[in-house]
């Protein structure tokens, strides 16, 4: 079945640089992706919705300079954070719509931890 | 999107049935329920989902009321691979336009030997 990759799976940073994380469908395309946070113990949280061709849709609070969203390609999402603090930790997870589903199917990356020190 | 009620966690004895609820009171008549779980340390994985009727698959099924105010979700033989936090959500269903999931507490289902 399809699947979403994201890539890295986990990475630890010093505060005040920035990680880039990529989000990609394997075996379809995604013209929309949308990247979620999620702190322990809590619920996944919208951030933004990827589109691919024109800018991200943030979610109310997310800072868009501070998370950079670019959409290149019908197969790829990339979340850049910026200038990483430790309160930035969390795990990040993207999806894309199942091509095939009614809308709410969703199929989600594996997650990338990030831990910034 | 309506909002959902869940218990926050549930145990389940393995090799039994594990009944999970969910309420939706409030949901509009296009609406679909959906069920996604989460395993620890892993992205969610999409269940079953239904807008009225009864709906089974291979993994799950989802029982909803007449009413559509509250729904089951039904795993026939839990096994402690299902052990996983599970969402239920509501959102209007169909088209590509505002595929984003809503994720609420959900419930902790524990299979216990």
């Amino acid at each position: 079945g399809a699947v979403v990759s994201q890539h890295p799976s986990w990475v630890i940073c010093k505060s005040g640089t920035s990680v880039k994380i990529e989000c990609r469908s394997l075996d379809f395309q995604a013209t929309t992706m949308f990247w979620y946070r999620q702190f322990p113990k809590q619920s996944l949280m919208l951030m933004a919705t990827s589109n691919e061709g024109s800018k991200a849709t943030y979610e109310q609070g997310v800072e868009k300079d501070k998370f950079l969203i670019n959409h290149a390609s019908l197969t790829l999402s990339t979340l850049t954070v910026t200038s990483a603090h430790p309160e930035d930790s969390s795990f990040y997870i993207c999806s894309a719509p199942n091509p095939a589903g009614g809308g709410g199917e969703q199929f989600f990356g594996p997650g990338t931890r990030l831990t910034v020190l | 999107d309506a909002k959902t009620t869940q218990p926050p966690s549930m145990d389940c004895a393995e090799g039994r049935a594990a009944n999970l609820p969910c309420n939706h009171s409030t949901i509009s008549g296009n609406e679909y329920v959906y069920w996604y779980r989460q395993i620890h340390s892993q992205g969610p994985q999409y269940i079953i989902h239904g807008l009225k009727n009864n709906e089974t698959n291979e993994m799950a099924s989802l029982i909803i009321t007449e009413d559509r105010k509250s729904s089951t979700l039904i795993l026939p033989h839990a096994t402690l691979r299902d052990t996983a936090v599970y969402y239920c959500i509501v959102r209007v269903g169909g088209g590509n336009a505002g595929n984003m999931l809503t994720f609420g507490g959900g419930t902790r289902l524990m299979v216990k030997p």
